[in-house]
């Protein structure tokens, strides 16, 4: 079965500072991968996510995350946070073929103090 | 808006009694996913359909639980008999699974359930 780790619970940071997210999956198969954000009083929201390719995937709102296979990880990172970016974070996992539901971590709850 | 809707928001029932979520998916979309979220706690799959199809269902969907998907469109998830365990968000997502390609999973504002 698929798990996903999330490190960090909650994550307090300055406006402008640098931001690493830590996300680890064990599966020994294909997987894709996904970083959702939660807003608060918002859905759920897919921030990217990894099929194949390029290691280093760019999304939205200026976020990156790399997928290092031979360590199983997923980490999520952004040069510089701003205040918008208050949210709940959530790595996911999905394998590449068949039921594809997605396997989440607990979530990460980023505090960004103006 | 054409993203996946959820009805009711929130519902508050006492233990014991039955209550029922619609999910509406993004019209064109082949597959429905519900998901669970507690308190803390990132979402747990729960089942899914495929089309009409319901083709797996989580060990954490008890007897009490029961979903279906008439004619590929909508979704219904119905649990009997409350119990103060099942409080909880319930989610819905759809995606459009082609057999190239991959499986994007939108998801809708889901259904807050508190078990009194």
């Amino acid at each position: 079965a698929q798990s996903v780790s999330q490190h960090n619970h909650h994550v307090i940071l300055s406006e402008a500072a640098s931001l690493e997210l830590g996300c680890n999956y064990s599966y020994g198969g294909t997987v894709n991968l996904f970083w959702y954000v939660q807003y608060p009083g918002q859905h759920l929201q897919l921030l990217l996510k990894y099929f194949s390719g390029d290691p280093l995937v760019k999304g939205i709102k200026g976020f990156e995350a790399e997928f290092i296979k031979s360590k199983f990880s997923f980490n999520l990172r952004k040069p510089s946070v701003q205040w918008s970016d208050t949210a709940e974070y959530f790595c996911a996992v999905s394998r590449d073929t068949g039921r594809r539901a997605l396997t989440f971590g607990s979530g990460t709850r980023l505090q960004v103090q103006p | 808006d054409t993203g996946v809707s959820q009805d009711p928001r929130h519902k508050i029932t006492k233990r014991g009694q039955n209550v029922t979520f619609r999910c509406d998916p993004i019209s064109e979309h082949n597959r429905l996913y519900w998901y669970r979220q507690t308190l803390g706690q990132g979402p747990e799959f729960l089942t899914y359909f495929q089309n009409e199809a319901q083709l797996e269902k989580s060990r954490l969907l008890s007897d009490r639980f029961s979903a279906e998907r008439p004619k590929g469109s909508f979704s219904t998830l119905e649990i009997q008999r409350t119990e103060q365990g099942d409080s909880a968000m319930y989610l819905c997502a759809s995606s459009l699974v082609t057999q190239v390609g991959f499986d994007e999973q939108f998801f809708g504002p889901g259904t807050r359930l508190t078990v009194l």
